[in-house]
Order: C-alpha cells, then structure tokens, then sequence
C-alpha cells in the first residue's frame, strides 16, 4: 500500500544532542511537511517542501532544520533539543494540486 | 492566536446517536475545511472536507456543515459506532489546492468516545 513511513516510532534523546527524525512516502507526491503536536495542542506547522523549495513557517526556531534529497525522503533535524521541544512530530505529503494532506504515523520524541 | 478552535475537549455518545463535533476560525481567508480523525498511536486520518462555496457535504455515515456567516463548521456521524471513538481534529486552509496545497491550520482536537 502507498504510504508515508516515519521512523523511528519512538526517540529518546538527550538535551542538546542532535536528532534526526525520517519520512519515507511512496505516494509519489510532490509537497511534504513537518508539524509538531505538544500534548493535547494542535499539530503546527514548521516547514514544508515543494518540490525541491523548501518553506519555513515564520515561528519556526532554528533550531528547526530540513532536508529532502528527492521526492520520497524528508528529513528533520534538530540541532540541540530542548526539553521543550518534546512531542509528536508528523510527517505528511500532498500533491501540490489538492488540498488534502495524508499523513505518516508520527514519531514522539522525548528529551532527556 | 488560535486560528482554528475546537472547543468541546471531549464529547460521550451513546451507539446509534448522532455525534455533532463543532469547530470555529477566525480567519474569514480560510476557504477550504477538513476533518481528521487520529487513533492512538497512529497519524491523522483524512475522513472529509468541504469547499467554502458549500455548505454541506456528505459521505456515508459523516456529514459536515459549514456556516461561513458565523465562522463555524460541524461534523455530524449518524449512526455513532464504537469504532468511531478516536480524536477528531477540524483543518483549514487558505486555498483548495493551487495556492496553499496542504498546509494545514489545526485545532486542539476533540475525544470522541461512543459507548455500545
């Protein structure tokens, strides 16, 4: 079945030390994203990529980094985590023609 | 500021009854609304989406309404099933397709739980 895959499912990560979190997506699609989702709030956008041009919302730290090396992976990185940037982070894709986005299972981060 | 307001943190029905989740924004550019449904441990769900030129959509069991006057739409599951209980997030967005793709303004959620 096509799909978005995030991994890992679960990362533990210890206060300062980078982390790189991965989406996979076989849908073929040409915009991904990268939301947070702090527990019980909504999930906020920090960045997208169309194509090849990436897109970062204006509140995003950054501490907040991307990379895409072709359409099928994404990559987040963050560069010295804070226990406040513990949470569930979201990978989703779009075709850049409708709206609907699909979106991966998630990988929930915790800082220790 | 929360663009996107779902103000009912949770919501109990009983099976067979209608579920009504209710969503307000403020922001009068938004044009294009969208209902995800998440499990635990699981990403969201897209489960159905209206255009502002609409004020009602319908797929199967799940309808949504939208009253642009009042900046408000719902979600309405009739008949409710057990299987149903899951988070529920309403999403808006500045453009169907074209301009704004799929970035997505959230709100917090609401817990549905139905009970057999």
């Amino acid at each position: 079945d096509a799909m978005v895959i995030q991994n890992p499912r679960y990362q533990v990560t210890q206060f300062g030390k980078p982390v790189t979190l991965s989406c996979s997506q076989t849908l073929n699609h040409n915009v991904m994203y990268w939301y947070q989702q702090k527990s019980s709030q909504a999930p906020k956008l920090l960045f997208h990529y169309y194509d090849k041009d990436f897109n970062n919302e204006a509140d995003t730290p950054d501490n907040f980094q991307s990379r895409r090396p072709n359409t099928s992976f994404c990559f987040l990185d963050i560069r010295s985590p804070g226990l406040g940037d513990a949470a569930m982070y979201l990978c989703a894709t779009s075709r850049g023609d409708i709206t609907e986005a699909f979106f991966g299972q998630g990988t929930r981060l915790t800082v220790v | 500021d929360q663009q996107v307001k779902q103000n009912s943190p949770s919501l109990s029905v009983q099976e067979g009854r209608i579920s009504i989740l209710n969503c307000d924004y403020t922001n009068s550019m938004f044009d294009y609304f969208l209902w995800y449904k998440k499990y635990p441990a699981e990403g969201p769900t897209f489960l159905i989406s209206i255009s502002s030129i609409k004020d009602k959509n319908e797929d199967g069991r799940f309808t949504v309404f939208l009253n642009k006057s009042a900046k408000h739409l719902s979600l309405h599951i009739v008949p409710s099933q057990p299987g149903d209980s899951a988070v529920y997030f309403c999403a808006a967005s500045l453009g169907a397709g074209g301009t704004s793709y799929g970035k997505l303004t959230f709100g917090q959620g609401t817990i549905l739980t139905v009970h057999p």
